[in-house]
């Protein structure tokens, strides 16, 4: 069965720490996206990768940095977490760049930042 | 811009039927749709293209209006497993694949 594996369910970290979040496919997607989702706000889009090492800021960039070394893997990091960055945040993958394609996403990690 | 959906809530009893739809300031030339159920990820349901073709789910359908600028998602005969969140999602400009999410209509189906 494909997916998208998002390494934790869960995190409590603290105001000013560097936090990494991590995903994983392995349907030999191109495309990797970085959302976060919050009430009454839908899923905003971070940060997108296109290919190994290639990436695009989003809407909301902004405390946020990205790595892709690897096809499969396509990591978050907030460089300084924030109170404000409390929130789900879910990775997704798709095929080649076309618009005919759903997104398969991974199962979500609920950052908490205390 | 992101497309705004309506309505933000709708509580249906078992079988009954209901309609989502989703709004944008251009003309939507695809429009994907997912449905999250609580504490889970986005499941994509169905695309629907520009011609009205639709590939996907096979008792969920969805139409664009005349001028392409709404799109609207049909649940007939609504199960109890159709709970969730709904959410439209057209491509940004031009052929990316990169989407734009709505807001999200919450969809609470009841015995």
């Amino acid at each position: 069965d494909v997916k998208v594996t998002q390494s934790s369910r869960y995190l409590v970290k603290r105001t000013g720490e560097k936090v990494f979040l991590e995903c994983v496919q392995d349907m030999d997607h191109e495309n990797m996206f970085w959302y976060r989702q919050d009430p009454g706000l839908g899923l905003r889009l971070i940060y997108f990768s296109y290919d190994v090492k290639m990436k695009e800021k989003g809407d909301i960039p902004e405390g946020y940095s990205v790595s892709r070394e690897k096809k499969e893997r396509f990591s978050l990091i907030l460089e300084s977490a924030s109170t404000n960055q409390t929130s789900m945040y879910l990775c997704a993958s798709s095929g080649v760049l076309k618009a005919n394609y759903g997104y398969t996403f991974g199962s979500g990690t609920r950052l908490t930042v205390v | 811009q992101q497309p705004v959906q309506s309505p933000q809530a709708v509580i249906l009893r078992e079988g009954e039927d209901a309609v989502i739809n989703c709004s944008s300031s251009k003309a939507l030339y695809s429009v994907h749709w997912y449905r999250q159920k609580h504490g889970e990820a986005p499941v994509f349901l169905m695309i629907l293209l520009k011609g009205g073709e639709q590939k996907g789910h096979e008792k969920i359908s969805a139409s664009f209006n005349e001028k392409k600028q709404q799109s609207s998602l049909y649940l007939t005969a609504s199960q109890l497993s159709y709970s969730g969140t709904y959410f439209c999602a057209p491509p940004r400009s031009g052929n990316t694949g990169k989407l734009i999410f709505g807001q999200g209509t919450t969809l609470q189906v009841k015995p």
